[in-house]
């Protein structure tokens, strides 16, 4: 119930390509769905989030697309450079449990020039 | 800098020892959070606090684990009796309480030899 599963667990890009990362999880309670990039030796750093009143967002590069009936959702980042080469976690949490979030298993991205 | 900090930033120890990490959250967050991570997972979450109050803990956190926030300012998590199991990075995150949104520290990573 508390899980929430993401894939790939690596993706290799080249520079102006758009990876994709998905997430999918069971808790129907989950109403807050936030995305961090973290650098080696750092902690995570939250790169956007969403809620499921909506379908999609986005911010400067990075897209979140919603899809409340599948229960899934999905990292976009458009004209990835290399400087975004990072690992991303999903991540999710009912805003009632004093948002502890469950995060997904991560993702490491490389966006070779 | 206003962000979260924590220290030390890495510790080595003896298996059996003692350790204690400290957090200072963003200033005018009320919330506070830790959050154990492994190599190549995401970040799972400990226990947290609301200004003083410790309002949840995980199964993760044994006995051998404790952790308090006094004046609902810093927080202090203290592991006793070191296990190599142990050997971590440990993540400190704070919100303000309307938004939930979580912004974590740089981590102190722990090696128990």
């Amino acid at each position: 119930q508390q899980q929430v599963k993401q894939s790939p667990q690596s993706l290799i890009v080249q520079k102006g390509g758009i990876p994709i990362i998905n997430c999918a999880y069971e808790n129907t309670a989950f109403d807050y769905f936030p995305w961090y990039q973290q650098f080696p030796g750092k902690g995570p750093a939250l790169l956007i989030a969403i809620r499921p009143d909506v379908s999609e967002k986005k911010e400067g590069r990075f897209t979140i697309s919603f899809n409340k009936s599948a229960k899934q959702f999905s990292l976009h980042i458009m004209d990835s450079q290399p400087g975004d080469s990072a690992t991303y976690f999903c991540a999710a949490t009912p805003q009632t449990s004093g948002s502890r979030l469950t995060f997904g298993e991560g993702t490491q991205l490389t966006v070779n020039p | 800098d206003t962000g979260v900090s924590q220290d030390p930033r890495h510790k080595i120890t003896k298996r059996g020892q003692n350790v204690t990490f400290r957090c200072d959250p963003i200033s005018e967050h009320n919330r506070l959070y830790w959050y154990r991570q492994t190599l190549g997972q995401g970040p799972e979450f400990l226990t947290y606090f609301q200004n003083e109050a410790q309002l949840e803990k995980s199964r993760l956190l044994s006995d051998r684990f404790s952790a308090e926030r006094p004046k609902g300012s810093f927080s202090t998590l203290e592991i006793q009796r070191t296990e190599q199991g142990d050997s971590a990075m440990y993540l400190c995150a704070s919100s303000l309480l309307s938004t939930g949104e979580l912004f974590f520290g740089e981590g102190s990573r722990l090696t128990v030899l």
